[in-house]
């Protein structure tokens, strides 16, 4: 089992739509999630960050977890265009400072 | 969010030759830095963490003395890629911690090329 598993895509949604990206992680002892966006030839953009279970909510983006489940999720209400991007869970990696990533999902807005 | 730079931007070098990646912490001081590596279409895998003042940790599989990294200062940290050949050639990205122990802020990435 990977560390950190993601759904590689591409997931294609319409504008407007709610876009879902889900992530598993193997590691029981870690306390911090992240998720990042990036776009192709640029570096990963922080998007949200979530520690404790239940959601968190910044703008369009919702973040969830269930550390019983070890299950991380981002929601991205109203898709844009502009969002098309590769998502990459992370994880601190046993609680020490290291991000290990999962491999992202490529996410599609079509216009 | 915090900002973190790199430079070069993109380098092409001959095989054998060695390359200097700057990275740097523009608003904050980073005790702790670390290295990344991408290939196309894979997800970033951690090379090496780089502490100020201290030697750097690095991860399993990465050779230390070919990736040699100096972390000088609260605001610098160097990854060089000593006699590169064409498998150097990837997306190095150093990163920074800011604003708390874990949260992480990217540099914009270095493409390197070996011929």
């Amino acid at each position: 089992q990977k560390e950190v598993e993601q759904n590689s895509g591409p997931l294609s949604v319409p504008e407007g739509a709610i876009a879902s990206l889900n992530c598993t992680y193997s590691d029981r002892v870690s306390q911090s999630f992240f998720w990042y966006r990036q776009y192709s030839g640029k570096s990963p953009e922080l998007i949200m960050s979530i520690y404790s279970n239940g959601d968190k909510e910044d703008g369009r983006f919702t973040a969830q977890l269930n550390k019983a489940s070890q299950y991380v999720s981002l929601l991205i209400r109203d898709s844009q265009p502009s969002d098309s991007a590769t998502y990459l869970c992370a994880v601190n990696w046993r609680a020490t400072n290291k991000l290990i990533f999962g491999t992202g999902t490529l996410l599609a807005v079509q216009p | 969010g915090a900002v973190v730079s790199q430079h070069p931007s993109r380098v092409i070098c001959k095989s054998g030759t060695s390359v200097k990646i700057e990275c740097r912490s523009l608003d904050f001081q980073a005790t702790t830095m670390f290295w990344y590596r991408q290939f196309p279409k894979q997800s970033l895998m951690l090379m090496a963490t780089s502490n100020e003042g201290s030697k750097a940790t690095y991860e399993q599989g990465v050779e230390k003395d070919k990736f040699l990294i100096n972390h000088a200062s609260l605001t610098l940290s160097t990854l060089t890629v000593t006699s590169a050949h064409p498998e150097d050639s990837s997306f190095y990205i150093c990163s920074a911690i800011a604003g708390g122990p874990e949260t992480q802020y990217f540099g914009p990435g270095t493409r390197l090329l070996v011929l």
